[in-house]
């Protein structure tokens, strides 16, 4: 199998704050990771692709200063959101491929409130 | 760029109903089509993946086929059951991005 792990699942957080969310795959090795958002009721909006020891490829309209990404490993790739606000809200979902498929295995998600 | 479509966004039938949910891509030049399943709240699980070459995919009660030159791709469930209850996105691959549809929020009723 291939399973993508994230961490926190949910974070609260104040505004103005910085938080930091992990994404790992567990059981592969992913030199690509993909960062997504969703809002309620919408569907997933890609916001960078995370190459490993290289800087992320940010999609149109995501402030690269904001949601700051890092993929050191592998394994690992992180999306920092500094000085956090409440409009940064929302649901955070990283995936990962496998192979020469292309497939895409997704982690379960990290929930973000800012007050 | 990418534009993926899902028709309809809700649908409510009632148990043991077989049913289909759509996909629309408008460019034909992608890498792969995958089919996921998203409870409230929660990740999504990967349903289905059809490759380019590939005309479908079966997996127990479901069935994904795709169309590339018309831009289309399709999911059968047979036998619908209260537990297939939630939210179904496409997703188009190009490789190394993935575009998402709008999502068929599915409710089947007991």
């Amino acid at each position: 199998g291939a399973v993508v792990s994230q961490h926190p699942s949910w974070v609260i957080c104040k505004s103005g704050t910085s938080v930091k969310i992990e994404c790992r795959s567990l059981d592969f090795q992913a030199t690509t990771m993909f960062w997504y958002r969703q809002f309620p009721k919408q569907s997933l909006m890609l916001m960078a692709t995370s190459n490993e020891g290289s800087k992320a490829t940010y999609e149109q309209g995501v402030e690269k200063d904001k949601f700051l990404i890092n993929h050191a490993s592998l394994t690992l790739s992180t999306l920092t959101v500094t000085s956090a606000h409440p409009e940064d809200s929302s649901f955070y979902i990283c995936s990962a491929h496998k192979g020469e498929t292309y497939e895409q295995y997704f982690g379960p998600g990290t929930r973000l409130t800012v007050t | 760029k990418q534009e993926v479509t899902q028709i309809p966004a809700a649908l409510s039938v009632p148990e043991g109903e077989n049913l289909v949910l759509n996909c629309s891509f408008t460019d034909s030049a992608i890498y792969n089509l995958q089919w996921f399943r998203q409870d409230p709240g929660k990740g999504l699980t990967s349903l289905l993946l059809i490759q380019s070459s590939q005309r479908e995919q079966t997996s127990g009660r479901l069935n994904a086929s795709l169309d590339k030159s018309s831009g289309r791709s399709t999911l059968y469930i047979a036998a619908s059951q209260p537990g297939d209850s939630a939210t179904y996105l496409c997703a188009v691959g190009t490789g190394n991005q993935f575009y998402f549809g709008t999502g068929t929020s599915l409710t089947v009723i007991p």
